[in-house]
C-alpha cells in the first residue's frame, strides 16, 4: 500500500460526459501527479500539481483539467469524452516539487467510455 | 527533450537466469534516471533511481542499474530470476534538480519460465 489513494476504482460512462477521479496524497505529500495509461500511448504524464500550484504540464488534453485543493487532494476532470480516452488513470505523489524525486503511486482508476 | 527507449517489449527468463532489461535515454541535461516495476492490476513502484554519484545503484528485491553516461545508457539487472519478478518494468528520466519534465519509456514486460 502506497498511502496514496484513488476513487472511483472503475467508472463507466458514455461519449459526451463528463467525468471527475480523485486523489488523496500520502500524508506530508505536496507534489500531486496525474498520469494516463492506455495500450496504445503507454503511460503519459499529464499534470503536476505542488502545493495547490500548478507546476508542469505534459500531454494534458484541453478537454481536461485538474486542480488540488488546500487540504492537497487534487481532482482530474476529464469532459467532452471520446472513446479514445478510455485508459487507467493514475495519480502519484511526491514530497516537494522536484522530478527526481520518489513518486508514490495510486491503484489508479480505470476509465471505460462507451 | 527528454526521451527513453527500452529494448524489447516482452523478455522471457527461465527461473534462476540473469534479467537484463535495457533502457537508454537521450537528455539535454545530465539526468536523473529511474526503475519502476508495476505488477499486474497495481500502481507503480521505484526500484531503483540515479541521481548524482556511484553510477552503480542497487534497488529493492535484488535488482542493480549502472548509469553509462558514454552509452545513454541504465540498464536494469539481476543475477538470478524469481517467479515473483514477472511485471512490467519502465525506465524513465527526469531533467534534473529543478526539473518540470518527467517521461516514462514503454514499458518491458518480464515474465518468468518455471
Amino acid at each position: 500500500d502506497s498511502g496514496v489513494t484513488q476513487t472511483p476504482k472503475h467508472l463507466i460512462t458514455a461519449t459526451g460526459q463528463r467525468v471527475t477521479l480523485r486523489c488523496s496524497p500520502r500524508s506530508g505529500d505536496l507534489s500531486v501527479y496525474w498520469y494516463q495509461q492506455s495500450l496504445d500511448q503507454g503511460l503519459q504524464f499529464l499534470i503536476q500539481y505542488y502545493n495547490g500550484e500548478e507546476r508542469a504540464k505534459g500531454n494534458i488534453l484541453e478537454r481536461f483539467s485538474a486542480q488540488q485543493f488546500p487540504d492537497l487532494h487534487s481532482e482530474l476532470n476529464l469532459s467532452s469524452l471520446e472513446l479514445g480516452d478510455s485508459a487507467l488513470y493514475f495519480c502519484a505523489s511526491s514530497v516537494d516539487q522536484g522530478t527526481y524525486n520518489e513518486q508514490f503511486f495510486g491503484p489508479g482508476t480505470r476509465l471505460t467510455v462507451l | 527533450a527528454q526521451s527513453v527507449t527500452q529494448l524489447g517489449s516482452h523478455v522471457s527468463v527461465s527461473e534462476g537466469a540473469l534479467v537484463l532489461l535495457r533502457c537508454n535515454y537521450s537528455s539535454s541535461v545530465p539526468p536523473y534516471l529511474f526503475w519502476y516495476v508495476q505488477y499486474p492490476n497495481q500502481g507503480l513502484q521505484l526500484l531503483l533511481k540515479y541521481t548524482t554519484g556511484a553510477t552503480l545503484v542497487k534497488g529493492i528485491n535484488g535488482f542493480e542499474a549502472e548509469f553509462k553516461k558514454s552509452e545513454t545508457s541504465f540498464h536494469l539487472t539481476k543475477p538470478s530470476a524469481h517467479m515473483s519478478d514477472a511485471a512490467e518494468y519502465f525506465c524513465a528520466v527526469s531533467d534534473g534538480p529543478r526539473g518540470q519534465n518527467f517521461v516514462f519509456g514503454p514499458g518491458t514486460r518480464l515474465s518468468v519460465l518455471p
